[in-house]
This record gives C-alpha cells, structure tokens and sequence, in this order.
C-alpha cells in the first residue's frame, strides 16, 4: 500500500527567507506525486505534481519540487517564502500499480510565514 | 459548475443522529472521492467512485457510514447514530477519469460537530 511521511508538523520560516517542506514516500511500483495546499476553511488547492520526466517540478505561486527516486522523496521549495504563503501544505502519493486510483495523503505541514 | 460544491458547510448534530453530507462534482468528472479529515490526522480516504462502476468502500470507518451517488453526479454520505470521534472536516474530490494522473480537484467541506 501506498503511504507518505511528512515529518515535521510545522514549519517557520522568515519572509524572503527559503521554504522547504519535506515529503517522503513508500509506494510499490512507480509513483505519482502531489502537492497540495489549503488556506483556512478551504478545500485543497492542487499546486504540482510529478508524473515522468523532469525532476524538477514547477507549480503555482512559485513552488516547486524535486523528485528524487533514491530517496524517495519529493521536497516542497520556494525560494521566497511569501507571509501569504501561511497555510497547511499536504503531500499525496499514488502507486501507478492498475486500477489504484486512491491518493494517499500525508499529515500535512502547517507553513508559518513570519513577517 | 465551476467547482466541486458541498453542503452544508458547517453541521452541527446530537450524538445519535444520522446526517446527510452533499457533494456535486464537477460536471463531466466522472470520479467522485470521500475523505475525512481530522485535526492532527492528515487525510483518511473513505469511498471512491468511478463512473457506472462499483464503489471502492474501503475505506468507511464502520457500518454506520454510507455513500451513494445518483446519475453518476451528486453523491451523498450518510452517517447513522453519530457519535463524537465521527467529528471532522468531511472533504469530497472529483477528477476525469484516471483522474489521480491530473490530481483531485477539492471542495470547501463540510465541517461536522457531534455535540
């Protein structure tokens, strides 16, 4: 089965400072990858996700992630952390394996933006 | 519509009581998606429906909870004799078929508290 690691539960970053947010994955096959973000009392926004291809992802509002099979992760970066940025980032994995359409979620990673 | 709509918003029931949740989906997404989300827990995927095919129910707690989805569209998940755990933002999803390779598009969810 499917799963996703985000590790730290929150995040604090200066603005203007880098933000990384980290996600790792277990899948069985090959994965698909997401970024997903939600602001208070909002569904998820889809931000990025990786296919095949590229390594590097970009995605809205200047995010972007690296996919790195090795270590099966997929880091969520922006190099200039906005305080608009504050909010709970989720990463989602699902196993390329037929007929699985389920996206397995993380716990998600509260960003705090510090002015 | 533009988006994936659900109501109510906010629920608030006795212990005991059954509710009914609503999601209309995106017309044309043919895959409608259940997850509950609870503080501290991530994303915890419930019910999954592809077109005319049977559901992937997997995911449901227990008995008590139940989904249906009409014409291919509206869906409804019902919960029976509400008890306090079931408390948590329900979030339903949908996409295009194979959609988790385009990822999910999310409403606003409806926040339910068993009092």
């Amino acid at each position: 089965a499917q799963s996703v690691a985000q590790p730290e539960d929150q995040v604090n970053v200066a603005e203007g400072n880098p933000l990384t947010v980290k996600c790792t994955y277990s899948v069985s096959g090959n994965p698909y990858l997401f970024w997903y973000v939600q602001y208070p009392n909002r569904g998820l926004q889809f931000l990025l996700k990786y296919i095949t291809g590229d390594n590097l992802v970009k995605g809205s509002y200047g995010f972007e992630a690296e996919f790195n099979k090795s270590q099966t992760s997929f880091h969520l970066k922006k190099p200039s952390a906005l305080v608009s940025d504050s909010a709970l980032y989720f990463c989602a994995v699902r196993d390329m394996g037929y007929g699985n359409n389920r996206l397995a979620f993380g716990k998600g990673n509260q960003v705090v933006v510090i002015p | 519509g533009a988006g994936v709509s659900q109501s109510p918003s906010n629920k608030v029931t006795e212990k005991g009581k059954d509710v009914e949740l609503r999601c209309d989906p995106i017309s044309g997404h043919t895959a409608l998606y259940w997850y509950r989300q609870s503080l501290g827990q991530g994303l915890e995927f419930l019910i999954y429906f592809q077109g005319n095919s049977a559901p992937d129910k997997s995911g449901l707690p227990s008995d008590r909870f139940s989904a249906e989805r009409t014409g291919g569209s509206v869906s409804t998940l019902t919960i029976q004799r509400t008890q306090q755990e079931d408390s948590a933002v329900y979030l339903c999803a949908s996409s295009h078929r194979q959609g988790s390779n385009y990822g999910y598009t999310f409403g606003s969810g409806t926040r339910l508290t068993v009092v």
